[in-house]
């Protein structure tokens, strides 16, 4: 599978404040999906990253509270904007591809991103 | 949309045979992806059904029935590492067919 690393691993933020979390990948992949699992519960898809256009965001998630930016195919970052307590959450992003940046059916997540807002 | 349902804990003793049952609701069906998270940590991806029937890999096995929106994950010779959660997740079909929608999982205890 393809080798992905997030930056921050975690952070504890105060309300109000925003913070941009990165994705990088070993490997050119087409497609970047970012994920929220809130404490105790499963992921949930917040948006699709293609590069070179704008991401696709699920029912529930804007653009506004979480852009996302996707400048090259091995790189994104999503954006948490005017953080609440309810965002305190682990962020994921993934790939659905290999080591070789091929495309494959199965998506590998990245180690993730716990985040705590106070 | 999709729903998919599956028990939130399960406890087995090391050693014994553990059956993760899962079904699912859905508007369409690519394939059903079992991961297994640890406590803090990534899901990393355990098996992928897109046919009928038994996929066996070592220990883990896992299991679809498309007309009966029915899988289950098994696990043999349970080790205490294998306490996890489990999740099931299903991909759809047509425009957004890359996606996976995930149950809550399955939260996985051995004991000794």
């Amino acid at each position: 599978s393809a080798v992905i690393s997030q930056k921050p691993s975690r952070d504890i933020c105060q309300r109000g404040t925003s913070l941009t979390i990165q994705c990088q990948v070993d490997s050119q992949v087409t497609m970047m999906f970012w994920y929220r699992q809130q404490p105790g519960q499963s992921l949930t898809l917040i948006a699709t990253a293609n590069q070179g256009s704008e991401a696709t965001y699920e029912s529930g998630f804007v653009i506004d509270k979480f852009p996302i930016s996707r400048p090259n195919l091995t790189f994104s970052t999503l954006t948490v904007s005017n953080m609440s307590p309810e965002d305190s959450s682990i962020y994921l992003c993934s790939v659905d591809a290999d080591d070789r940046g091929i495309s494959t059916d199965t998506q590998y997540f990245g180690p993730g991103t716990r985040l705590t807002v106070l | 949309g999709q729903n998919i349902d599956q028990p939130t804990e399960m406890t087995a003793t090391e050693g014994a045979i553990v059956q993760i049952n899962c079904t699912y609701q859905t508007s369409g069906f690519n394939g059903l992806f079992w991961y297994q998270q640890h406590a803090g940590e990534a899901p990393t991806f355990l098996s992928y059904n897109v046919l009928d029937g038994l996929e066996e890999k070592g220990r883990f096995s896992s299991f679809l029935s498309r007309s009966k929106g029915y899988s289950y994950l098994l696990l043999k010779e349970l080790q205490m590492k294998d306490s996890a959660s489990y999740l099931c997740a299903v991909q759809g079909s047509g425009a957004g067919s890359y996606q996976l929608t995930f149950g809550k999982g399955t939260k996985l205890s051995v004991i000794p």
